[in-house]
């Protein structure tokens, strides 16, 4: 495997189910994102581990909750999602101390919530 | 607050057509500038960094450029198979703390190269 991977890539679930999204990145980065990206909008920053550390995204709603259990694995667990939250996920990874940290995006889980 | 506008929104060119995109920002002090080519439903790949004024970067039928306000892709002889969403971004001006890997993206361009 090379660059960013994410798991699944598609993902249907109904507003009373848990699941969780996996992304790893095998370019020894140090810094690791979630993105929401929806239909017609900007890409949107959810969730920074920087050094392993979260970066609070304080208007993420509490139903989306992050995990980064070392610098390579990144998780975004879900629960009673709402259909708004149907968009496609992304997870990039980047190299801190970099001279503008270059951030290096996965294949996007895309999400339907039913 | 950083601001990228990217236009025009859409692009419609025929194949050897050349054109150029053009990305717009506004940023207390700019430290970098991405390029990223988007296929429908995946994830941005990365194209170009560039870090100041005057700097270019090329790569195939794409070359980037930057001025203190703007950077420009322009796109020679393109293909069909260039046709994606071209999105540009600024990371923050302080790098710390709370400030850090907080890109602003414009809303991209979308290109669509005809036969």
């Amino acid at each position: 495997e090379t660059g960013v991977t994410q798991t699944p890539r598609h993902l249907v679930m109904g507003m009373t189910n848990k699941k969780s999204l996996k992304c790893e990145q095998h370019l020894g980065h140090n810094a690791m994102y979630w993105y929401k990206q929806s239909a017609k909008k900007p890409l949107e920053l959810m969730f920074v581990y920087s050094l392993e550390e979260r970066v609070e995204n304080n208007s993420v709603p509490s139903r989306f909750s992050p995990e980064c259990p070392n610098s390579s694995h990144l998780f975004l667990h879900l629960h009673t999602l709402q259909p708004e939250d149907s968009a496609l996920y992304l997870c990039a990874s980047s190299q801190v101390g970099g001279l503008a940290d270059t951030q290096y995006f996965g294949p996007g889980t895309r999400l339907t919530v039913l | 607050e950083d601001q990228v506008t990217q236009s025009p929104e859409a692009l419609r060119l025929q194949e050897g057509e050349s054109s150029s995109l053009n990305c717009s920002y506004t940023v207390s002090g700019l430290r970098g500038l991405f390029w990223y080519r988007q296929d429908p439903g995946k994830g941005p790949e990365f194209l170009f960094t560039l870090y100041s004024a005057g700097e270019e970067k090329e790569k195939e039928r794409l070359k980037a450029t930057l001025t203190k306000k703007e950077s420009f892709l322009h796109i020679t002889a393109p293909k069909p198979e260039d046709s994606a969403t071209y999105l540009c971004a600024v990371p923050p001006t302080n790098a710390g703390g709370t400030s850090y890997g907080k890109l602003t993206f414009g809303q991209g361009t979308i290109l669509t190269v005809h036969p």
